[in-house]
């Protein structure tokens, strides 16, 4: 079983959508969550960062963790063709040791 | 502020050449340093990590290797290059003991193309 499962889409909604993106995981020692997004042949760029669990709100972004599921969720409002990109959540336990979903492919169509 | 530089952005080898790619951290000190590889389609591999100058762990065996030459440089190489050692190569950073960065930030990349 790999340590992070998530859906690699492709995923494809309407300019205005509201996308749900979500990661599981089976390591219950994780306790910091991330998402990622990268734009074709870019390196990954840190959107959200949660310790532990709760949600966290940034902009058009929200992040939620359940850790009592092992379930990750990233939201994003109002969404816009420059969200298009791919969506990468990781996670550690310590720190020094960060554990990647495979990420999924959103695209927004105007 | 912290950044961090990786080149070159594209690569095209020859089977069987060597490779050196950098990345350099400023802003910081004494960071967590990682090389991953990204396949098309697939997730990332992480190939190396280190915690200090000459102290280079590796995840995957391979005919590549890493060196910390200095706190905030690391390189990889490769003496003779593989078909299968294509891909997307991302150098990144974390900072290490400081409660509430436990987080990752990730170099441009470098495309390497062996042919």
């Amino acid at each position: 079983q790999k340590e992070v499962e998530q859906d690699p889409g492709p995923l494809s909604v309407p300019e205005g959508a509201i996308v749900s993106l979500n990661c599981t995981y089976s390591n219950s020692a994780f306790q910091y969550f991330m998402w990622y997004r990268q734009y074709s042949r870019k390196g990954p760029e840190l959107l959200m960062y949660t310790y532990s669990s709760g949600n966290k709100e940034d902009g058009r972004f929200t992040a939620q963790v359940d850790k009592s599921s092992k379930y990750i969720s990233l939201f994003i409002r109002d969404s816009q063709p420059s969200d298009s990109a791919t969506y990468l959540c990781a996670m550690s336990a310590n720190g020094n040791q960060f554990y990647f979903g495979t990420g999924t492919s959103l695209t927004v169509i105007p | 502020s912290q950044t961090i530089h990786q080149w070159p952005a594209t690569l095209v080898q020859p089977v069987g050449s060597p490779l050196s790619l950098e990345c350099t951290v400023e802003g910081t000190s004494n960071p967590n340093l990682y090389w991953y590889r990204q396949a098309a389609g697939r997730g990332l591999q992480l190939l190396f990590y280190s915690v200090g100058i000459g102290q280079i762990s590796s995840e995957v065996p391979q005919n590549l290797s890493a060196s910390r030459p200095q706190d905030r440089q690391f390189i990889l190489s490769s003496k003779k290059l593989l078909l299968s050692d294509s891909g997307f190569y991302l150098c990144a950073w974390s900072p290490r003991g400081l409660q509430g960065y436990e987080k990752l930030f990730f170099g441009s990349g470098t495309q390497l193309s062996v042919l």
